[in-house]
């Protein structure tokens, strides 16, 4: 398996933009995690799906955020208008069970200028 | 509510010397433990979990780890540590009721000298 996919792996843009960000999660696996990682806040729950119902976005940081899961192996994060305080580096997680551990993707380097 | 803290921000050690790193948590009922690694540059990757069972808990590239729930601590050890160990750890717990959210420690910054 190629692991978890994330993309793109970096984005830049200009505050006020939407931004979209997109996660193919490990084939078979039941749980996905959005998060975002920061030297500040270090790294946040946004919200994660189990088998693609969302089932706590209480870390989501506000309704400029949203995130959709319309099948197994397709997640997006979407920041509709973004701001300078979104920038960091947003990873996209998947897991097997409650109780097993989570594999992370290589993270998305957002910059809002 | 569930919470992780990592008391040290940076862990200092010669190469060769064991290591330690810590971690202790809070959580209502019996939890998970994880612990995470993560290079420059790149996602988190897992080490080792302890879920029951055995108290010491074996994991990747040498690191193990130790429940000790009397003191709600699940510290990561290895006996001999490598430059190449230096990298970022975190430690993470889940509980087993009221939802399944994860909840990562802050991180403590391991530095391993040649």
């Amino acid at each position: 398996d190629a692991g978890v996919i994330q993309s793109p792996r970096h984005e830049v843009t200009e505050m006020g933009q939407e931004v979209t960000l997109r996660c193919k999660p490990i084939s078979g696996h039941d749980y996905l995690f959005w998060y975002r990682q920061t030297m500040m806040r270090g790294l946040e729950l946004l919200i994660y799906f189990n088998n693609n119902v969302p089932i706590d976005d209480s870390g989501m940081p506000e309704d400029r955020f949203s995130a959709k899961m319309p099948n197994a192996s397709f997640s997006t994060l979407k920041i509709q208008p973004s701001e300078p305080r979104d920038s960091a580096v947003y990873f996209c997680a998947s897991s097997y069970l409650a109780s097993n551990e989570q594999f992370f993707g290589p993270g998305t380097r957002l910059t809002v200028l | 509510a569930q919470s992780v803290a990592q008391p040290e921000d940076q862990v200092n050690v010669a190469e060769g010397n064991p290591l330690t790193v810590k971690c202790t948590y809070s959580v209502s009922g019996n939890p998970y433990l994880f612990w995470y690694v993560q290079y420059p540059n790149r996602g988190l990757q897992f080490l080792l979990k302890y879920i029951t069972g055995d108290n010491l808990v074996k994991g990747s590239y040498g690191f193990e780890a130790e429940f000790n729930k009397s003191q709600t601590s699940f510290h990561l050890k290895k006996p001999s540590a490598l430059v190449s160990d230096s990298a970022l750890y975190f430690c993470a717990v889940r509980a087993l009721t009221g939802g399944f959210k994860t909840i990562f420690g802050a991180g403590t910054r391991l530095f391993v000298k040649a």
